[in-house]
């Protein structure tokens, strides 16, 4: 059973370095293919694809976020984790992992809420 | 980026009915478009996949069409759990690009 899992700090103040975890099971990131992507939005709003990391090892970022932006994974393949820096109001929202695998995104997390204020 | 426009932004209709939503994207995707169902509170459910896939465990009432710019998700015979919001999402090329949503009333 493919499950995927969002965690934050919940809240953070402005400047601040935002830190998600995502952590997986039923599935492994190093099967070729495999990629888990990190996407965000906004309550009310659409969803803004953010970031992966493929089973190679291999990173793709949003260019509007590019500079802000760090993902990375563990050597167990079982967790990624996005780094945002200098996060303001506009970074609030709910942040999602997803899993995709033959070409799309099939399992999703529940999503962590995340609020920037002072 | 590609851009997707999603219409329309919102629609009301009846139990028994049949509504279609449209994204268009600002260049050809070929077909790497897929539709998403939304609850509230809950992360997005992959209905369509590749323009015109279903997704396992999907009810045929929903299907998918379209190629090169313009796609398109159709509902047949609309049911009461088919109140949600629908995304269409372009995976055809980073950055991946949502459209902004359509909000599916039921009357």
């Amino acid at each position: 059973q493919v499950t995927l899992k969002e965690s934050g700090p919940g809240m953070l103040q402005p400047s601040k370095t935002l830190s998600l975890t995502c952590s997986f099971s039923g599935f492994s990131l190093s099967t070729s293919g495999m990629v888990v992507s990190w996407i965000r939005q906004p309550s009310g709003k659409s969803l803004e694809w953010l970031a992966a990391i493929d089973w190679d090892g291999d990173e793709y970022y949003n260019p509007s976020l590019k500079t802000r932006l760090t993902v990375s994974k563990v050597t167990s393949n079982t967790q990624i984790f996005l780094k945002i820096t200098s996060v303001d109001i506009a970074d609030t929202a709910t942040y999602y992992c997803a899993r995709r695998f033959n070409y799309y995104f099939d399992y999703w997390g529940q999503g962590v809420m995340v609020t920037v204020s002072s | 980026d590609i851009q997707m426009t999603q219409s329309p932004a919102s629609l009301s209709a009846s139990l028994g009915e049949a509504v279609s939503i449209e994204c268009l994207a600002s260049e050809d995707i070929y077909n790497n478009l897929a539709w998403y169902q939304q609850k509230p509170g809950k992360s997005p459910q992959l209905l369509i996949y590749y323009a015109s896939n279903l997704q396992d465990g999907v009810p045929s009432r929903f299907s998918g069409s379209g190629s090169g710019t313009q796609y398109s998700l159709k509902i047949n015979s609309l049911e009461s759990e088919d109140a949600a919001t629908y995304f269409c999402l372009q995976d055809s090329e980073y950055p991946y690009t949502f459209g902004a949503g359509t909000k599916l009333e039921l009357k």
